[in-house]
């Protein structure tokens, strides 16, 4: 069984930068899967991130674009964010999850809550 | 971008009772390679959401056949054919042929 577990700052400042880790354990990075990052802001929806293939390839929501990276560490089986000049709208729970190629989000993290304060 | 739309946004159910609930996209989300990414999730308090239906109509790996998909192109709709407790919490569709982009959310609880 396929687990995912977010690590990372519980806390970031504003105009700093967050940045979290997805240990996956039970199955590998490397497998034929996409690997994503989406958030949810306490008390609303769901927000898709961005995306990571096991080639290193990516996908960015255009929204945030300009301010996100979504990396991969091969040798440690995980995959990781980066969200650059963070402010209180980025204050949310943040879930990593495999995403299947038949476009279904099948395993998810339990998420962990990154809130953006001075 | 597409744009995802559920209605109601709140459900009141009966134990026991169907219950629907509808998606639209704001434009086809027919993939050139023939199949249609939309998928719904169901979120309980305090949880990551769960993927329930993939490809429109496919109930993922242990989920009720109570549960079911439909619809093409830009209309979709879930379905549950009698309301169980443990089915209240929020519904999400989330489409995947462009990027990837979710609906707002439809509560489903317990008159």
């Amino acid at each position: 069984q396929v687990q995912l577990q977010e690590s990372g700052p519980g806390l970031v400042k504003p105009s700093e930068t967050l940045s979290l880790t997805c240990a996956v354990s039970g199955g590998s990075i490397t497998s034929n899967n996409w690997w994503s990052w989406v958030r949810q802001p306490p008390g609303e929806g769901l927000e898709w991130i961005g995306e990571i293939f096991r080639s290193g390839g990516t996908n960015y929501n255009p929204s945030l674009k300009n301010r996100v990276t979504i990396s991969l560490d091969k040798s440690n089986n995980q995959f990781s964010l980066r969200l650059t000049s963070v402010t209180a709208a980025d204050t949310a729970i943040y879930y990593c999850v495999r995403d299947q190629d038949y476009g279904g989000f099948d395993y998810w993290g339990q998420g962990t809550l990154v809130t953006v304060s001075s | 971008d597409i744009v995802m739309t559920q209605t109601p946004l709140s459900s009141p159910v009966t134990l026991g009772q169907p219950a629907s609930i509808s998606c639209r996209s704001s434009q086809s989300l027919a993939h050139s390679d023939g199949n249609t990414y939309l998928s719904w999730l169901h979120q309980r308090p305090g949880q990551p959401p769960r993927l329930l239906i993939y490809k429109i109509s496919n109930r993922f790996s242990g989920v009720p056949d109570r549960f079911s998909g439909s619809g093409a192109g830009t209309d979709f709709t879930l379905k549950i054919s009698r309301v169980e407790a443990e089915d209240v919490g929020i519904y999400y569709c989330m489409q995947a042929t462009q990027f990837r982009t979710f609906g707002q959310g439809t509560k489903v609880e317990i008159k």
